[in-house]
């Protein structure tokens, strides 16, 4: 069965300090994967998509992903209060359908 | 630019009562539509999906049925609902090729 892991959290980071985000996904043969932040009570909104190995930067994110050790990380720069929402790792495994991890809920503290 | 259009926002319906979400996309053409629901503090759950106009899969066996009359309308329906179909619906929108999706705003629905 493909599946994708996250840790459920809570993950609670300092405001101004990095916060890391993790996901492990079941096939080695995947290509896409992305990360989405919902805030509470919200529907889910992309913030970052990458496809090969190695790192993928845009403002204060940074995704890398690792294919060889399935599992593709978020990192969040200079942690805002605004940042704190659930963060969902989604992969998609060959077929039009994407698997969503349940997602990390991470709070700043100011 | 695209764009998805799902309403309504929240809606409060009795238990056997029909049901009927519809979600639109503009600014794209030939777009796969997927239906999710979202309990409370839970993940995403998929309930249809669809490649093309009339071309509906299933995911979860449950009193929900979905239908693509037009490339860039799908609607959720339901004859009668159950407690058990609270939750936050959503319509999300991607081009092939396993491409992004991107969420409507979802609809809040409520079973008494």
């Amino acid at each position: 069965q493909k599946e994708v892991e996250q840790n459920s959290g809570p993950l609670s980071v300092p405001e101004g300090a990095i916060a890391s985000l993790n996901c492990t996904y079941s096939d080695r043969g995947s290509q896409s994967f992305f990360w989405y932040r919902q805030y509470s009570g919200k529907s889910p909104e992309l913030i970052m998509s990458i496809y090969s190995n190695g790192d993928k930067e845009d403002g204060r994110f940074t995704a890398q992903l690792n294919k060889a050790s399935q599992y593709v990380s978020l990192l969040i720069r200079d942690s805002q209060p605004s940042d704190s929402a659930t963060y969902l790792c989604a992969v998609y495994f060959g077929n039009e359908k994407l698997t969503f991890g349940t997602g990390t809920r991470l709070t700043i503290i100011p | 630019s695209q764009t998805i259009h799902q309403w309504p926002a929240t809606l409060v319906q009795p238990v056997g009562s029909p049901l009927s979400l519809e979600c639109t996309v503009e600014g794209t053409s030939n777009p796969n539509l997927y239906w999710y629901r979202q309990a409370a503090g839970r993940g995403l759950q998929l309930l249809f999906y669809s490649v093309g106009i009339g071309q509906i899969s299933s995911e979860v066996p449950q009193n929900l049925s979905a239908s693509r009359p037009q490339d860039r309308q799908f609607i959720l329906s339901s004859k009668k609902l159950l407690l058990s179909d609270s939750g936050f619906y959503l319509c999300a929108w991607s081009a092939r090729g396993n491409q992004p999706q991107h969420f409507g705003d979802g609809t809040r629905l409520s079973i008494l």
